[in-house]
């Protein structure tokens, strides 16, 4: 059974500095999707990653993937107010296209 | 375009009524997907459609919980004898082929008293 782990769950970031959310999955797999929550909202698709190697980047974030660690990375660059959310990355395996496994999530405060 | 829809946005019945929970998905994309999210977790897998019919529907915690997408785009999710346990926020994705990204829908939200 595919297993998701983030770490860490909650991350309370400073203004203006780097900080990165780790994602890791037990099943060969390779892809990886991003989503971001708002409170009392639905899920956002950030990234979609589909192969090995594969680094994605959209303003202050960067995503990239290593299957053969099976290790996703959020990388969050000079962290402001806006991008205070929940973070969820989920995977599928070989044998269940489509059936998402997600992680627990981490919850990112950036404050002043 | 017009996203994923969901109705209705909020449900509160009573322990051992029966719920319907509507999805409309994006025009066009063939796989619907039903997850399950409780409060402070991620979302939860429960069943997938390719098409009209359930290609994974491994998730369904138990019997009491149904779901049909009979002409290939709208899909209920049907909660029979409903229980406390059950609340939580109901979301549903779809995508234009199952190996394809996944939209998701604003919720459901249930509550069961």
């Amino acid at each position: 059974e595919l297993k998701v782990e983030q770490n860490p769950l909650f991350l309370s970031m400073q203004e203006g500095k780097n900080y990165t959310i780790y994602c890791n999955y037990s099943t060969t797999s390779d892809r990886l999707y991003w989503y971001r929550q708002d409170p009392g909202k639905s899920l956002e698709s950030l990234f979609v990653l589909l192969s090995n190697g594969a680094v994605k980047q959209e303003g202050r974030l960067m995503a990239s993937l290593d299957t053969k660690a099976r290790l996703s990375t959020l990388h969050i660059t000079a962290a402001v107010h806006d991008l205070s959310a929940t973070y969820f990355c989920a995977a599928d395996s070989l044998d269940s296209w489509g059936k998402f496994q997600f992680g627990a999530g981490t919850q990112v405060v950036v404050t002043p | 375009g017009a996203g994923v829809s969901q109705t209705p946005s909020n449900k509160v019945t009573e322990k051992g009524k029966y719920v319907e929970l509507r999805c409309d998905p994006i025009s066009g994309h063939t796989a619907l997907y039903w997850y399950r999210q409780s409060l402070g977790q991620g979302p939860e897998f429960l069943i997938y459609f390719q098409g009209t019919g359930a290609a994974d529907d491994s998730g369904l915690p138990n019997d009491r919980f149904f779901a049909v997408r009979p002409e290939g785009s709208v899909s209920t999710l049907k909660i029979q004898r409903t229980e406390r346990g059950d609340s939580a926020v109901y979301l549903c994705a779809s995508s234009l082929t199952p190996d394809n990204e996944q939209f998701f829908g604003p919720g459901t939200r249930l509550t069961v008293l």
